[in-house]
Parts: structure tokens; sequence; C-alpha cells
């Protein structure tokens, strides 16, 4: 089955700097790849996703791209804010069952 | 519009109680999830519906059922619940369309057993 690897499990970084997050997937069949978002004891929330038949896709200060050859996806946040503090999922899907299986999770600090 | 809700939004229970956990939807989604968060760790599957009429079973299913009677409705029941089933449940909807599989989540239910 799909099997979902994220990297890294913390990342740090300083206030204004770019962060990357990085996840690979196993299965060539996945063709929908999002990206949520928690903050500290709420919900996750979907910030941005992207479908096989696109390299790249923006919106503001986060972008995603990916490498279908490869297999493997990553999450761009430019700018970085106190608010962009969080932890970040990737989840990856082949609509087949509709179910999304999840990387373990990115936990975001930004440093002031 | 509500979009997605889940009750209690915390419950302490003792060890071998049954336990219902809500969760409704006002989107007309036809799929539904539940998933556990324990501190630290991702997000697990437990069961999903993709209609009404239909569930299944997750990653972690074991001392969980669930039905789905109609579309807004997907109650997680714990039968005899145990310390180990502590945790924050979320549920989850999408729209269950093969042209997106976005899932929503409810503000999850902080579950505590002793």
């Amino acid at each position: 089955g799909e099997n979902v690897e994220q990297h890294p499990s913390t990342l740090s970084v300083q206030e204004g700097d770019s962060a990357v997050i990085k996840c690979t997937y196993s299965d060539s069949a996945s063709n929908y790849f999002p990206w949520y978002k928690q903050e500290l004891g709420k919900r996750p929330q979907l910030i941005i996703d992207i479908r096989s038949n696109v390299g790249e896709k923006k919106d503001q200060r986060i972008a995603v791209t990916l490498n279908k050859t490869a297999k493997h996806f990553s999450l761009h946040i430019t700018e970085t804010q106190p608010e962009d503090s969080a932890v970040y999922f990737c989840a990856a899907s082949k609509g087949s069952n509709y179910q999304l299986i999840w990387g373990a999770g990115t936990k975001l600090i930004i440093k002031p | 519009i509500a979009g997605i809700t889940q009750a209690p939004t915390s419950q302490i229970l003792a060890a071998g109680r049954r336990m219902t956990l809500r969760c409704t939807q006002d989107m007309r989604h036809n799929a539904m999830y539940w998933y556990r968060q324990d501190l630290g760790l991702g997000l697990r599957l437990i069961h999903y519906s993709n209609t009404a009429g239909t569930t299944g079973k997750g990653e972690v299913p074991d001392g969980y059922s669930v039905s789905r009677a109609n579309t807004d409705d997907f109650p997680l029941t714990l039968a005899s619940a145990v310390p180990s089933q502590t945790s924050v449940y979320f549920c989850a909807s999408s729209t269950g369309s093969a042209s997106t599989d976005t899932q929503y989540f409810g503000p999850g239910t902080r579950l505590t057993v002793l």
C-alpha cells in the first residue's frame, strides 16, 4: 500500500527566512497531494494542495512543488512569520477510495 | 452553515464504560472519517465511510465501531473504553468524488479514559 514519509520532524527557522518541508510517497498512482496546518489545540486545516498534472502551485507565501518521477513533493513557506508556527502534515491519495495517507507531521518553529 | 461539528468537546470516562462520539456535517459530503491523534503523533484512521450505509476499517479499528445511517451523521462508539483510547478524536468529511479528496475536519473531541 501507499506510504508517505515526511521530513524533518522538527524545523526551526528565523523569522523572515524560508522553510521547506519534504514528503516522499511510494505509490506512483497517487494523484492528489494536500498539505494541512494544525495549530496547537486546533483542527488540521488545508492550506494548499496539488494534483499530479501540475508541477508547482503558489498561494501568496506558500508553494508546493511535485516531482512525479522522484515521487516527492515539498511545501515552501517564504518570509516566515510567527503565525506560521504549527505542525504541518502532508498526505497523498489516488482517489480510488477517497482516503488520504498521511505523513507523520513537521513541527515548524519560527524564532523571533 | 456549521460545516462539521463534534460532540462532546471533551470527556473524562471510566474504563469499561461505553461512549459514543458524535459527528455531524451539513455539507452533503458522501465520505466521512474518524481519526485519532495521540500526543506527538500524526493522524491515524480508525474507520471510514464512503457513502451512507457503508463503512470500512482503517489503520486502528480495534475497540471502535461506527455506523452511517444517513449522509450527515457518523457516530463513533467505544464499547468498553480502555486507557489506551485516551486521545484526541477528529471527525472529517470529503465530497467522496474521485476528483478531489480534500478532507475537512471537525474541532475534535478530547477523550480521557481513567
